[in-house]
């Protein structure tokens, strides 16, 4: 089955411990999210990728930085991480052609940070 | 600013019952309309997509969308314990690949 899939699911780190994170997709879609969600919030998204062409959310911290080496993966790093990076870790996946860009999610990395 | 807005809940309805969850949007040049479940702990499902203005159906479920009132809705019909979960209304704007997320209603269905 075409899916969206992530790796680990459940990551521990200590405190400005770089991480990375991993994400792949077997759907052949161009575009890649990466949200980060906290309890009872909305996913936040920290930037996506069209193809190779990397899109930054305006208020993403530097700590976080992301790597696609083709169209099936997509990395993300976060080089010291907080207290206040601990959350679930969210890839999805998109067409990106016109129209209605149905976004697809991972099953999600929990990062705990100690 | 471009918004999303969800009553956080909960909303608790009896089994059997209809569940009806509302979404409203400040920008009025969103183009599509999502809505996702969220269990506990899970990461969210694509359950329904709306893109026209009237109703959509797909089983149990029925989105509706008014554009001129920037609004979409989710009607769940003989809701099931299952159905328990948050519900994350998004909308996608201009011509963006992004969407936007509200925060979620909590929807308990009581056996």
């Amino acid at each position: 089955d075409a899916m969206v899939i992530q790796n680990p699911r459940y990551q521990v780190t200590q405190f400005g411990k770089p991480v990375t994170l991993s994400c792949s997709q077997t759907l052949n879609h161009n575009v890649m999210y990466w949200y980060q969600q906290k309890s009872s919030q909305a996913p936040k998204l920290l930037f996506h990728y069209y193809d190779k062409d990397f899109n930054n959310e305006a208020d993403t911290p530097d700590n976080f930085q992301s790597r696609r080496p083709n169209t099936s993966f997509c990395f993300l790093d976060i080089r010291s991480p907080g207290l206040g990076d601990a959350a679930m870790y969210l890839c999805a996946t998109s067409r990106g052609t016109s129209g209605t860009n149905e976004q697809f999610f991972g099953p999600g990395t929990r990062l705990t940070v100690l | 600013q471009k918004e999303v807005e969800q009553n956080s809940g909960p909303l608790s309805v009896p089994e059997g019952a209809i569940a009806s969850l509302n979404c409203t949007y400040s920008d009025r040049v969103s183009q599509s309309f999502f809505w996702y479940r969220q269990y506990s702990g899970k990461s969210p499902e694509l359950i329904m997509s709306i893109y026209s203005n009237g109703d959509k159906e797909d089983g149990r479920f029925t989105a509706q969308l008014n554009k001129a009132s920037q609004y979409v809705s989710l009607l769940i019909r003989d809701s099931q314990p299952s159905d328990s979960a948050t519900y994350l209304c998004a909308v996608k704007w201009d011509s963006s690949y992004k969407l936007i997320f509200g925060s979620g209603t909590r929807l308990l269905v009581r056996p």
